[in-house]
């Protein structure tokens, strides 16, 4: 199975940051890596699906990258509505593993 | 719009079993795969099982296999996960998910508001 983790676990930022999380595959695969942000009390959505793709409504503050092991997740200008918990999954073969999470609050 | 609508969660005794239901409206469900994917109270996301659009290609997370079916009804926009055997550790919200693939890339792009399972006597 694929085992993913992310860094940092949880991070403090203020408005305006730039904000970056990490997200690594145990084994490469293409790049079937979705991101996902959560809020509390609410089901996660997707943000940028295979690896860099935004989805549709979703901010251009938003950008992921990455490939092969190792992806990113940026925020270029964070908001009051980012604060949340992001998680990256991997669809390149079931068990369709996410991430651990990191938790993104106010400084 | 696309909406997804679970149900069947609540308190359960362990050993004994549960079945969840999710309708779906908005989107023509035998075009799309299904997902089941679960979240204990105050954790991360588990991904606990897919299905086709037919119903003919299912995968589970290893350590619920054998206790947790996936099973959906096409006429009835219907997706289900049969829950066995439960244990505490099966306490979760539960949710329901759309599955989009396009040029082999699929994601979980639509999700529902999930249904609470407690597991406990």
């Amino acid at each position: 199975d694929i085992q993913m983790t992310q860094s940092p676990s949880s991070l403090a930022a203020s408005v305006g940051d730039r904000v970056t999380i990490t997200c690594r595959a145990t084994q490469s695969f293409n790049n079937y890596l979705h991101w996902y942000q959560q809020k509390p009390g609410k089901a996660p959505k997707l943000l940028i699906y295979t690896a860099s793709n935004l989805q549709t409504g979703v901010p251009s503050r938003f950008s992921g990258s990455g490939s092969g092991t190792h992806f990113t997740l940026t925020i270029s200008s964070l908001q009051p509505e980012d604060f949340a918990t992001y998680y990256c999954q991997q669809s390149y073969s079931a068990p369709f593993t996410f991430g651990p999470g990191t938790t993104v609050d106010i400084k | 719009e696309v909406q997804l609508v679970e149900s069947g969660g609540g308190l359960v005794q362990p050993g004994r079993s549960l079945r969840l239901s999710c309708v779906v409206s908005g989107f023509t469900f035998d075009d799309y795969a299904m997902h089941w994917v679960r979240q204990a109270p105050g954790k991360g996301l588990e991904w606990v099982s897919s299905i086709n659009w037919s119903g003919g290609g299912i995968d589970y997370v290893d350590s619920l296999k054998g206790r947790f079916t996936i099973s959906r009804d096409n006429a009835k926009n219907s997706l289900y996960l049969q829950m066995d055997s439960l244990t505490a550790e099966d306490t979760a919200f539960y949710y329901c998910a759309k599955g989009y693939c396009a040029s082999s890339s699929c994601r979980i792009d639509y999700w529902g508001q999930g249904t609470l399972v407690t597991v406990s006597s």
